[in-house]
């Protein structure tokens, strides 16, 4: 399994840069790099995906190491409604199972 | 134009009861899928769809969960008779079609399920 590692809880000031963190080391080559965030009641909202190059959209960055073993989102200017749970995304060999860990808490705060 | 919408979005029911979700997916999204969140965890997949047929149900528990996709578009999932472990979040989720791992998807708001 494409089993991902992410660190609990994170804070961010208002305005600032969030960098989450993600290990996905047993990742495959040709799968992708998933991220999803949620809002509290709320279902899972597509964030950005990538395979090998960095990506960037209107909600965030993503910066894949070389060897495909990590991965950081980046939110440039977080607001407190970027308070969410995100999830990065490992894929379960073989069978095309998206598979979501615990995610990071992230809290904006003022 | 409109998200995947699911309901009832609350729902609480005794043991032993049956219970149902219903879900519509976002127009032409081909691939539709049923997850579990229980608190603190992130989903887990339940089934998923590629049309009418069930192509990845390998983690219901078919003894008291089933679902249909009629026609290829609105799906149910039910369970009966439940149980008090069942308390959890049902999410559905929709996509265009193919592979999974490449295949961006979109979540409902969830049905949030109370068994006491």
């Amino acid at each position: 399994d494409a089993k991902t590692t992410q660190p609990p809880s994170m804070d961010c000031a208002e305005g600032r840069a969030a960098n989450l963190p993600c290990n996905h080391s047993t990742i495959s080559g040709n799968e992708y790099v998933y991220w999803y965030r949620q809002i509290h009641s709320q279902g899972p909202q597509y964030i950005i995906h990538g395979l090998k190059n960095n990506e960037t959209n209107e909600m965030a960055s993503l910066i894949i190491t070389e060897d495909r073993k990590s991965s950081t989102l980046i939110l440039p200017h977080a607001t407190l409604r970027d308070t969410a749970v995100y999830y990065c995304i490992g894929i379960q060999g073989g069978s095309e199972k998206l598979v979501f860990g615990k995610g990071t808490k992230l809290t904006v705060n003022p | 134009e409109a998200g995947v919408v699911q309901s009832p979005r609350y729902k609480i029911i005794e043991k032993k009861q049956p219970v149902a979700f219903w879900c519509n997916p976002i127009s032409g999204h081909n691939t539709l899928y049923w997850y579990r969140q229980n608190l603190g965890q992130g989903p887990e997949l339940l089934i998923r769809y590629e049309n009418e047929e069930a192509v990845d149900d390998s983690q219901l528990p078919k003894d008291r969960f089933s679902a249909e996709r009629l026609k290829g578009v609105d799906s149910t999932l039910k369970i009966q008779p439940a149980e008090l472990g069942d308390s959890a979040v049902y999410l559905c989720a929709s996509s265009l079609g193919g592979r999974p791992s490449t295949d961006t998807q979109y979540f409902g708001p969830g049905t949030r399920l109370t068994v006491l």
